[in-house]
């Protein structure tokens, strides 16, 4: 089974409104990552948070990691239609070398 | 740096063929991985591996073949391939011996099995 998995599976917005997607994971981990993928491309990595951190921004971006729950959550600031995308995250298990991705949160910006 | 190329793009095949998906890398990786990518699955891990002569099985290792002969290229094999396995392919490329760091993706490969 996937150890992420974001929530909600698909989120519309009007643009210029923040966008906030969550992720929850089972076990425990060295670091989360998010990845965005644009319609049939490849992913692209947008911000890591490692197991020992609680917050970290990037730019319009802002990732928080509550290890005791098992989430994080990405925040996209001001929204831009070139936000419309899939959102992954992606979970770097303490225990092995795997990196599982959830299934992802499609995101929506509405003109 | 041409980054993560993959090779070929698009693919058809009839069940049973069997085929070999090219990865390379030209960034010294010595991480690199498979995933396979389904509507509404997000991304499977198939197989992985940390360095040369040594891979390990992912989440979705079935029907799939891989051997890291050098450390910029990473061959996925279907032996036999089945309608099941139509997909959208990608191959990743990470820094350390390990995934602690950023992953770098390939275009990918969409694979029609018929």
């Amino acid at each position: 089974s996937q150890q992420g998995e974001e929530d909600p599976q698909a989120l519309s917005i009007q643009e210029g409104e923040n966008a906030t997607m969550n992720c929850s994971y089972k076990t425990s981990i060295n670091n989360l990552q998010w990845y965005r993928q644009n319609s049939g491309r490849g992913l692209v990595h947008l911000i890591l948070i490692r197991s020992n951190e609680r917050e970290k921004h990037s730019g319009r971006l802002r990732v928080t990691l509550d290890t005791s729950k098992k989430s994080s959550s990405l925040l996209i600031t001001a929204s831009r239609a070139a936000d419309t995308a899939s959102y992954f995250c992606a979970t770097d298990a303490d225990r092995d070398d795997k990196i599982i991705f959830g299934k992802g949160t499609r995101l929506h910006i509405l003109p | 740096n041409a980054g993560v190329t993959q090779t070929p793009k698009f693919q058809v095949l009839k069940t049973g063929q069997s085929m070999t998906l090219q990865c390379a890398q030209d960034m010294n990786h010595e991480y690199m991985s498979w995933y396979r990518q389904d509507p509404g699955m997000g991304l499977r891990l198939i197989h992985y591996s940390v360095g040369a002569g040594i891979t390990d099985q992912g989440e979705v290792p079935n029907g799939y073949n891989v051997s890291r002969s050098t450390t910029e290229d990473f061959p996925l094999r279907l032996l036999s391939a089945a309608p099941s396995q139509t997909s959208v392919y990608f191959c990743a490329s990470s820094s350390l011996a390990g995934p602690q760091e950023t992953q770098y993706f390939g275009p990918g490969t969409r694979l029609l099995v018929l």
